[in-house]
């Protein structure tokens, strides 16, 4: 089978946008996600996106989904040192059944000054 | 959403001997999920918690290697037993929120020596 893929590191500076970038595995996931986990912690719900949408804002968050290509971004904007962490996103595949979270392969964020 | 509230937080276990993960959730719930996070890898799903039934188990993990209990719908176990050094990894308890989002817990993270 196919995994949701993502790169693994992302380096920025502190002032500047980060995207990052996921591939996921069906086109016909209803819902997808994004996570932040920091070091020593669990994880921690950012944002999500219906499929039937291209895009969402909220506050510096913008996810844009294209559903032809299964590509999945996370663009934070005015990036802080706070922001350092790993970033999952997620997908609920159709035909996985019920309502399991496959998760990608996460990629961590540093952000330096 | 819900708060899960997941113990121990951390761990270092002989190896051959048992351990027991608790989520307890300040609000009744259908499904708990449980995860592995192998270290610097993603979320794998172990097994999907009901209520009055038994767990449902991912391809790779049985019910021998990890028993689940499942008493209430606000509480749930998961038991890594007969452990050994390829367990050390973060185990995470997750049930659906709202807005289809999914909250997990703080995560235990098991050392076995």
């Amino acid at each position: 089978g196919e995994d949701v893929e993502q790169s693994l590191f992302l380096s920025v500076r502190e002032g500047d946008s980060s995207v990052i970038n996921c591939t996921y595995t069906d086109s016909s996931s209803t819902y997808l996600y994004w996570y932040k986990q920091e070091p020593g912690a669990g994880l921690q719900l950012l944002t999500y996106i219906f499929s039937n949408m291209d895009m969402k804002q909220d506050q510096r968050l913008t996810v844009l989904l294209n559903k032809k290509d299964k590509h999945l971004s996370l663009r934070i904007a005015d990036t802080q040192t706070g922001d350092s962490a790993i970033y999952f996103c997620a997908e609920i595949p159709f035909t996985g059944g019920g309502n399991k979270l496959t998760f990608g392969t996460g990629t961590q964020l540093k952000v330096e000054l | 959403s819900a708060v899960i509230s997941q113990k121990p937080s951390r761990d270092i276990c002989q190896r051959g001997t048992s351990l027991t993960i608790q989520c307890q959730v300040d609000s009744q719930v259908t499904m708990m999920f449980w995860y592995r996070q192998q270290p610097g890898q993603s979320l794998t799903l172990i097994a999907t918690a009901n209520q009055g039934s038994e767990a449902t188990y991912e391809s790779g993990f049985v019910i021998d290697k990890f028993p689940i209990s499942r008493p209430n719908l606000t509480f749930s176990t998961l038991t890594v037993s007969n452990m050994s050094p390829e367990d050390s990894s973060i185990y995470l308890c997750s049930v659906e929120g709202d807005n289809y989002g999914y909250t997990f817990g703080s995560g235990t993270r098991l050392t076995v020596v």
